[in-house]
């Protein structure tokens, strides 16, 4: 199974800052991820898929990036609403796998 | 737009079954694999099953493979998860999620929440 380690764990930032979140695969999955913003009580929805397409009416503030088997997801300058639980997933194969999750905070 | 409607969820004995429903609509169905997820009381996401979009040919995590069966009824644009002998650590909320390009998931239903206790 492809291991996909996310970090960090908690992350507290304060608004307009810019915020990192990323995840290292276990071997190589080519551009076969995505990134999800999970709010309490609600259904993920999907920021960026192909590792770097930002999916139809997110914000360009977020963006994702790839260098090898890492992969990080930026918001450029947080915003209020922004606050929540950040996933990524690899698609490559089977089974599908997600990071740990990355809850972001507003400080 | 698209929309995924769970249904079925609901407290349930260890060793009992369950089925769950998801009624798709906004797109054409039969175009799509499907999928999927859960995720238990406040953990992380965790993907269970994928059907492809003509239902011959269906993948499972390890921990529900022989006991859950995913299906689907392109006519009723409708996909299904079969639980049976479930456990007490298959009680979590499930999403029912399209996959988009690259695989991912690119729509998620609201969840259904299972709970397997005595």
């Amino acid at each position: 199974d492809i291991q996909m380690t996310q970090s960090p764990a908690s992350l507290s930032a304060s608004l307009e800052e810019i915020v990192t979140i990323t995840c290292q695969a276990s071997q190589d999955i080519g551009n076969w991820l995505a990134w999800y913003q999970q709010k309490p009580g609600k259904s993920p929805q999907l920021l960026i898929y192909g590792a770097t397409s930002l999916a139809d009416g997110v914000p360009s503030r977020f963006s994702g990036s790839r260098s090898g088997t890492q992969y990080s997801l930026k918001i450029s300058r947080l915003q209020v609403e922004d606050p929540g639980i950040y996933y990524c997933l690899q698609g490559y194969s089977a089974p599908l796998t997600f990071g740990s999750g990355t809850k972001l905070e507003i400080k | 737009e698209v929309q995924l409607v769970e249904s079925g969820g609901g407290l349930v004995q260890p060793g009992r079954s369950l089925k769950l429903s998801c009624a798709a609509s906004g797109f054409t169905f039969s175009d799509y694999a499907m999928a999927w997820v859960r995720q238990a009381p406040k953990k992380g996401l965790e993907w269970v099953a994928t059907i492809i979009y003509d239902g011959s040919s269906t993948y499972y995590r390890d921990s529900v493979k022989g006991r859950f069966t995913i299906s689907r009824d392109n006519a009723k644009s409708t996909l299904y998860l079969q639980m049976d002998s479930l456990r007490s650590e298959d009680t979590a909320t499930y999403y029912c999620a399209r996959h988009g390009g690259y695989n991912v998931m690119d729509a998620w239903g609201q969840g259904a929440s299972v709970t397997v206790s005595s």
